[in-house]
């Protein structure tokens, strides 16, 4: 039921530098979604990008996607060392089905 | 209450038991899911309710029922569970069944089967 997959599997950066991770997937969308998981915990939403929209900001994080590509971004600027976490992306199509891309595991070093 | 409240937060059972997992939201969502994790993998779906129905059942074999007993809960009841079942099993939230917001996730049950 995997619908994307994201890339690179892991990441590892300094405190202060930008991490970007990319996410492709299948088939068409009507909307596109980050999320972070902490080690063993739930997942937190981050922000909801829709498929007539090119780029999403908010806060330090800003979202790209290129549906003719089937493609899309995370950057995540100024990192910190509470960033460190996975982060999914999750695409919705109608119907209901909504699924989560294989993740990348990020590490900011302090 | 913006949140989504799962127990337990451990389980471990043996195959022959019968446990159940629960999930409450007072947020007014219309539709809640469960997923399965299991360690560094993506959170696979295993059902969705959409106003208190059935909606998606992913293959999931019989051995894991849901049960939706109103708006608000989602039970998991499990029953003659292998090993490999152990996992976090996560619930989920959203405002509108059709998409276009944001899931809400709980913080899963542990669960192990020995």
């Amino acid at each position: 039921s995997q619908q994307g997959e994201e890339d690179p599997q892991a990441l590892s950066i300094q405190e202060g530098e930008n991490a970007t991770m990319n996410c492709s997937y299948k088939t068409s969308i009507n909307n596109l979604q980050w999320y972070r998981q902490n080690s063993g915990r739930g997942l937190v939403h981050l922000i909801l990008i829709r498929s007539n929209e090119r780029e999403k900001h908010s806060g330090r994080l800003r979202v790209t996607l290129d549906t003719s590509k089937k493609s899309s971004s995370l950057l995540i600027t100024a990192s910190r060392a509470a960033d460190t976490a996975s982060y999914f992306c999750a695409t919705f199509r109608t119907g209901n089905q909504f699924y989560f891309g294989t993740g990348t595991s990020l590490t900011v070093i302090p | 209450d913006t949140e989504v409240t799962q127990t337990p937060k451990h389980l471990v059972m043996g195959m022959t038991n019968k446990k159940s997992l629960k999930c409450e939201q007072h947020m007014g969502h219309r539709a809640m899911y469960w997923y399965k994790q299991k360690a560094k993998k993506p959170p696979e779906l295993m059902f969705v309710y959409s106003y208190e129905k059935l909606s998606i059942n992913e293959s999931v074999p019989s051995r894991f029922s849901p049960e939706c007993p109103n708006s608000s809960l989602l039970n998991l009841h499990l029953h003659a569970l292998q090993p490999e079942d152990s996992a976090l099993y996560l619930c989920a939230s959203s405002q509108d069944p059709a998409g276009g917001y944001g899931y809400t996730f709980g913080s899963g049950t542990r669960l192990t089967v020995v």
